[in-house]
């Protein structure tokens, strides 16, 4: 079965400075990949997805992952994040042989110093 | 509507009490998911509809745990005999259909706690 690994659970950073997120998955093959947010309060919203092509994905919010086959990882960055971006996210895996169902890690939940 | 919508928002319930939680997908959605979001638990899948087809249940954690989705549209995840243990966020989430491709969206959730 698939699983996903976020060793982070708690990050600080400045706002301004640069933001990276971590997330290693277990699955045979090639599995579909994404990032999700959720704001304190609020429902899960979609960052980015990988499905297949370019390794380097861009979503919302100024946040980009990449997609590295040889250290089954797909982490989460943004170059310089806002007070806003305080939240908490989340990796997940889909394989469609399992069911169309998602896979999600812990979360990592990030603070903004100011 | 333009989201998933769940009610209610919040349920505070006596433990032993069944509650019965709503999800109304985005229009057109042919999927729909269940999560639950608990502390020390994470996120984890409960059931899945996908048309006509036979619901996915393998993720429901016992048998007081049901879920039906009428005409398509509407589903009610409902738990009977509640424990403190059921205590938890339920998510409700529909995409378009093939997983593949498909964004799968989700609600804001059921707050549950039951007492």
């Amino acid at each position: 079965a698939q699983s996903v690994t976020q060793p982070d659970i708690h990050i600080t950073v400045s706002e301004g400075a640069s933001l990276e997120l971590r997330c290693n998955y277990s699955y045979g093959a090639t599995p579909y990949l994404f990032w999700y947010v959720q704001s304190p309060g609020q429902g899960l919203q979609l960052l980015l997805k990988y499905f297949s092509g370019d390794t380097l994905v861009q979503g919302i919010k100024g946040f980009e992952a990449e997609f590295k086959r040889s250290q089954s990882s797909f982490n989460l960055r943004k170059p310089s994040v806002h007070w806003s971006d305080a939240a908490e996210y989340f990796c997940a895996v889909g394989v469609k042989a399992a069911g169309n169902k998602l896979t999600f890690g812990g979360g990592t939940r990030v603070l903004v110093k100011p | 509507g333009a989201g998933v919508s769940q009610s209610p928002s919040n349920k505070v319930t006596e433990k032993g009490k069944d509650v019965e939680l709503r999800c109304d997908p985005i229009s057109g959605h042919t999927a729909l998911y269940w999560y639950r979001q608990s502390l020390g638990q994470g996120l984890e899948f409960l059931i899945y509809f996908q048309g006509n087809s036979a619901p996915d249940k393998s993720g429901l954690p016992s048998d007081r745990f049901s879920a039906e989705r009428t005409g398509g549209s509407v589903s009610t995840l409902t738990i009977q005999r509640t424990q403190q243990e059921d205590s938890a966020v339920y998510l409700c989430a529909s995409s378009q259909g093939q997983f593949s491709g498909n964004t799968i969206y989700f609600g804001e959730g059921s707050w549950l706690t039951v007492v």
